[in-house]
């Protein structure tokens, strides 16, 4: 089945600097990739996600860019604020299977 | 619209005890989720439902793990006997149709002691 491996496991950034998460899956069948953000005591929430035919896409200060021969994609916070702290999953599905397969998870710490 | 709802939002049992957990889902999504997210760790899948049928319950430990989904609606994830091992964060998520687009409740933090 499929494996998604995601680090770091934890980052700090200054303030106002970028922060980078990567993944790798495992299955080349795979072909949606959202990424959640999840807050202390809360359920993961959809932040951002693409596509399998799209190579990368922006919403704001987030980017996702996706390699699918290298089968490795990433998420990309410029202007690092305080409230992007929080840990950040990457995921990975395919269309004949509507599951999603997490990654570990990357604590993200916004140092002021 | 109203998110995914979950009850009780912490639990605190004894090992060999039984316990209960309660979702109710975004109103018209037909596919329901059950997720154990262990601390430090992605959430697993443990239990897909579409409307109230099982789809997917290949990672629920079935011999103390049980699930229902009554009516197509409100869903139950019960455990008996609970071990140590079964400390996490239980999520619900529902979705429409079975689209990959997921919302998440807040879930309940069970321990075991």
């Amino acid at each position: 089945g499929e494996n998604v491996e995601q680090h770091p496991s934890t980052l700090s950034v200054q303030e106002g600097d970028s922060a980078v998460i990567k993944c790798t899956y495992s299955d080349s069948a795979s072909n949606y990739f959202p990424w959640y953000k999840q807050e202390l005591g809360k359920g993961p929430q959809l932040i951002i996600d693409i596509r399998s035919n799209v190579g990368e896409k922006k919403d704001q200060r987030i980017a996702v860019t996706l390699n699918k021969t290298a089968k490795h994609f990433s998420l990309h916070i410029t202007e690092t604020q305080p409230e992007d702290s929080a840990v950040y999953f990457c995921a990975a599905s395919k269309d004949r299977d509507d599951k999603i397969i997490f990654g570990k998870g990357t604590r993200l710490h916004i140092l002021p | 619209e109203a998110g995914v709802a979950q009850s009780p939002r912490y639990k605190i049992i004894e090992k060999r005890q039984s316990v209960a957990f309660w979702c109710n889902p975004i109103s018209g999504h037909a596919t329901l989720y059950w997720y154990q997210q262990i601390l430090g760790q992605g959430p697993k899948l443990l239990i897909q439902f579409q409307n109230n049928g099982v789809v997917d319950d290949s990672q629920l430990p079935k011999d103390r793990f049980s699930a229902e989904r009554l009516k197509g609606v409100d869903s139950t994830l019960k455990i008996q006997p609970a071990k140590l091992e079964d400390s996490a964060v239980y999520l619900c998520a529902s979705s429409r149709d079975r689209g990959r687009i997921y919302t998440f409740g807040s879930g309940t933090r069970l321990t075991v002691v």
